[in-house]
């Protein structure tokens, strides 16, 4: 089974408005981490958020806010005020207690229309 | 945050050719670095890890005479893809995640690397 799941290829978003990009995860490891990156075109891998399972408070961090909902295991990353500069690839990852590897979902392109 | 640095950038070569491909921790001790390659519009692919001064663990699939990964140093890691064929073309990106932090410790990426086989 996937560890990661991103289920939303590709997204677009108005400039100034609000987008919500999903992933959804699978552990059976009672605690681990949660992160999201952004890659735009030119490759690097910019990290923007993270979350830790025992965390009780949803992580913030500027215009990024994660909606961590553990029960359900998701991890939606909320971009608030979309900027042009937010066009790219996002990634959801988790690394699970167990092991120092990242599990990466397949990514979500989103495009923000001036 | 870290830095991790990638060189080269982007590289060209003749099929049959070997490649270097250089992974450094700038501002941090990083006892493991991890190897990706990623094609165009998908995710990374977790190629092999990279232990300082123990062999690498290579995933299934990956050829580890192919792929060989030395990792010498606690700052330096490198990937040499042997014989090169068109099908390696990719992009190949270094991440290391340093070593005095816990569960929230994110990886530090390098600027990655673009490999093109003629």
């Amino acid at each position: 089974a996937q560890k990661i799941t991103q289920t939303q290829p590709g997204m677009f978003v108005q400039e100034k408005e609000a987008v919500t990009l999903d992933c959804t995860y699978d552990t059976s490891d009672p605690s681990y981490g949660l992160f999201w990156y952004k890659q735009p075109s030119s490759g690097e891998m910019i990290f923007l958020i993270y979350q830790g399972s025992y965390d009780q408070q949803n992580a913030t961090e500027g215009r990024y806010s994660l909606n961590f909902q553990k029960a359900r295991k998701s991890a939606n990353l909320v971009i608030s005020a979309s900027q042009l500069g937010d066009s790219a690839m996002y990634f959801c990852a988790m690394r699970e207690v167990t092991g120092n590897q990242f599990y990466f979902g397949t990514g979500t392109s989103l495009t923000v229309i001036p | 945050g870290a830095v991790v640095s990638q060189h080269p950038s982007w590289v060209i070569c003749k099929s049959g050719t070997s490649v270097k491909i250089e992974c450094r921790s700038l501002d941090f001790q990083a006892t493991t670095m991890f190897w990706y390659r990623q094609f165009p519009k998908q995710s990374l692919m977790l190629m092999a890890t990279s232990n300082e001064g123990s062999k690498a663990t290579y995933e299934q699939g990956v050829e580890k005479d192919k792929f060989l990964i030395n990792h010498a140093s606690l700052t330096l890691s490198t990937l040499t893809v042997t014989s090169a064929h068109p099908e390696d073309s990719s992009f190949y990106i270094c991440s290391a995640s340093r070593s005095d932090r816990g569960l929230g410790n994110e990886q530090f990426f390098g600027p990655g690397t673009r490999l093109t086989v003629l």
